[in-house]
């Protein structure tokens, strides 16, 4: 199967700073790129779709000016969320579609 | 309302026990139908995309088949190491093309 990589893998910072994660399609280019979050326990919860060269587009109940996704290539798609605070904790998740989803590894975030 | 309901939520085998996973879809419309494993601390892994009714698909002691209400996920023989989540997610095509929903998941265990 296709090959997504996230750095960082994981990743501890201060409330109120920004954090960028990174999603790459190493094999394959992907026209479209998806964001995940994943609570313990829980399922994923698709946050954004992003499609290169154009705006993201949010689900419903995920702030777009705080969670800026920018997708600059066919093969790179980036997460930064903005002023972090505790509730933000999570681990990420990005997928890259080339018709099936291929997920990376996954980020996990720890705002103290 | 579109949903997807996985059962059961936990499922424990004996070595060699052989069972299957059920995911229920009620959707206005389906375009495929996903299977994933997802290992603790990871992103998901593909394992099988179902798009019609009465489709098969086979990967070592992994099985998914497909109707027009419900997948089923069948493991024969199984070993410890298919000890995982099992996630299945529908694409439900039209405006949603390419989006993925996620059920709950089935925590598997295999005991040795």
């Amino acid at each position: 199967g296709a090959v997504v990589s996230q750095h960082p893998s994981w990743v501890i910072c201060k409330s109120g700073t920004s954090v960028k994660i990174e999603c790459r399609s190493l094999d394959f280019q992907a026209t479209t790129m998806f964001w995940y979050r994943q609570f313990p326990k829980q399922s994923l919860m698709l946050m954004a779709t992003s499609n290169e060269g154009s705006k993201a587009t949010y689900e419903q109940g995920v702030e777009k000016d705080k969670f800026l996704i920018n997708h600059a290539s066919l093969t790179l798609s980036t997460l930064t969320v903005t002023s972090a605070h505790p509730e933000d904790s999570s681990f990420y998740i990005c997928s890259a579609s080339g018709g099936t989803q291929y997920f990376g590894p996954g980020t996990r975030l720890l705002v103290l | 309302e579109d949903q997807v309901t996985q059962s059961p939520e936990a499922l424990r085998l004996q070595e060699g026990e052989s069972s299957s996973l059920n995911c229920s879809y009620t959707v206005s419309g389906l375009r495929g139908l996903f299977w994933y494993r997802q290992d603790p601390g990871k992103g998901p892994e593909f394992l099988f995309t179902l798009y019609s009714a009465g489709e098969e698909k086979e990967k070592e002691r992994l099985k998914a088949t497909l109707t027009k209400k419900e997948s089923f996920l069948h493991i024969t023989a199984p070993k410890p190491e298919d000890s995982a989540t099992y996630l299945c997610a529908v694409d439900l095509g039209g405006t949603s093309y390419g989006k993925l929903t996620f059920g709950q998941g089935t925590i598997l265990t295999v005991h040795p």
